[in-house]
Parts: C-alpha cells; structure tokens; sequence
C-alpha cells in the first residue's frame, strides 16, 4: 500500500501571500489529520476531516482552512502568511475509529520570507 | 484539556547502552497513548500504542513502554540502542472520544554515539 503523500515538498512564500498544500491519505483511509511543527511550539493539532466533515479543531486562526474531497484527499489553505506560518506541515491518515494509528506523510516545509 | 509531559529534551546514551525516555499526561478524561518517532527530514513513525488491557506494550524496533495509571506515565525504554536509533522521539496522547486529534509532547532527542 502506498503511504500518505503530501504535495509539495517544499514551498518559499513572502508574507501575505496564501498557500495551499495537498495530502493524500492511504487508500481505504477516510480521515485526514494536520499538524504544525515549529521548533518553537513542536507538533501542533490544526485540523481533521473525517469524510469531508471537519470534524476536529485545533486553536490556529481563521486563515488556516482545510476541506476534504470525496475521495478522502484533503488540501489546507493559508491566507495572509506571516513569517510565524514558516513551518514543517504534516498531514495523517487513518481509517478513522478509535484508536486507530495516524499515518504521517513527510511533510511539507513552507518557508515565509 | 490534556497536557503531555516530556521530562527530558535530550538525552545521549552510549551505542549497546539502555535508554528510557519519561512521559507523563494528564487528562480528566481517559485517553489513548502513544509514542512516535522522527527520523531527521521524515515525518512520524508510531512505535508503539496503549489502548487498554496490558500495562506493558511492546513495539517496534526493540521498544517497550509500560503504562501507569496512577503515576500517569507512559514511559518508553529499549534494553540496547544503535546508532540508528538517533532520532527525536514523541510522546502523544488522544482523547478515547475524540481520537482524530493527538496532542504531543515536546519531544526528546536522542543522541546515540559509540
């Protein structure tokens, strides 16, 4: 089985600017997780949709926006990037029940200058 | 509200040498735990999980972490290290209601040298 995937790699920005990163989870998996990781706050929880219904949320602001497709793929959105958004975007998988292991994809690293 | 608890940010050990990292949490709620692992450039990799049952768990690579309901400590130790294992290692817990969202620790970097 494929693991998760996350597009793209890596992102430079300038502040003010929006962004959107994809993730696609492993096949049969319908809830997607995302995470920020930054040397100053470590790893944390922005969001999780479970089919295509957010159904988790974390404490980020109104400029970080996610969806999901019927297909489980998600993409999240950043408006306005400050040079604080500059961070290790991590996105996880998983069939959803409780319990379950989160996959993690390798991250996209988006740089805001 | 839960907090996770990583009581070292680094600790080195000797290659063949044994290695425990310390986590504790809090939570009002009963939670699952777990304790992942990041390789340099790579994202998470779950090492092992508690749910219920046995207070002892054992995971990949060697590693085995031992639950504590009263001390609230979820522990993680591996007899005998390699170099490989240098890595940053996360402790994490969830919610059993809402087990979507993990929250980490700080995490604690081990460093593995001969």
């Amino acid at each position: 089985k494929a693991g998760v995937t996350q597009t793209p790699r890596y992102l430079i920005k300038t502040r003010g600017q929006q962004v959107t990163l994809s993730c696609s989870p492993i096949s049969g998996h319908r809830s997607v997780s995302w995470y920020q990781q930054t040397p100053g706050q470590g790893l944390q929880f922005l969001f999780e949709y479970f089919s295509e219904t957010q159904r988790n949320k974390g404490n980020f602001p109104g400029r970080f926006s996610g969806r999901q497709f019927s297909n489980s793929r998600s993409e999240m959105n950043v408006s306005t990037l400050e040079l604080g958004d500059s961070a290790l975007y991590l996105c996880a998988s998983t069939p959803g029940l409780a319990g379950n292991e989160q996959f993690f994809g390798p991250g996209t690293r988006l740089t805001v200058l | 509200a839960q907090s996770v608890t990583q009581l070292d940010s680094q600790v080195p050990v000797f290659e063949e040498a044994p290695v425990e990292l310390r986590c504790n949490y809090s939570s009002s709620v009963s939670v699952y735990l777990f304790w992942y692992v990041q390789y340099p450039n790579q994202g998470l990799q779950l090492l092992l999980k508690y749910l219920s049952g046995s207070t002892l768990v054992k995971g990949i690579n060697g590693f085995e972490a031992e639950f504590n309901k009263s001390q609230t400590s979820f522990h993680l130790r591996k007899p005998s290290v390699h170099i490989s294992d240098t890595a940053e290692y996360f402790c994490a817990v969830s919610r059993t209601d809402s087990w979507g969202k993990l929250q980490f620790g700080a995490g604690t970097q081990v460093v593995v040298t001969p």
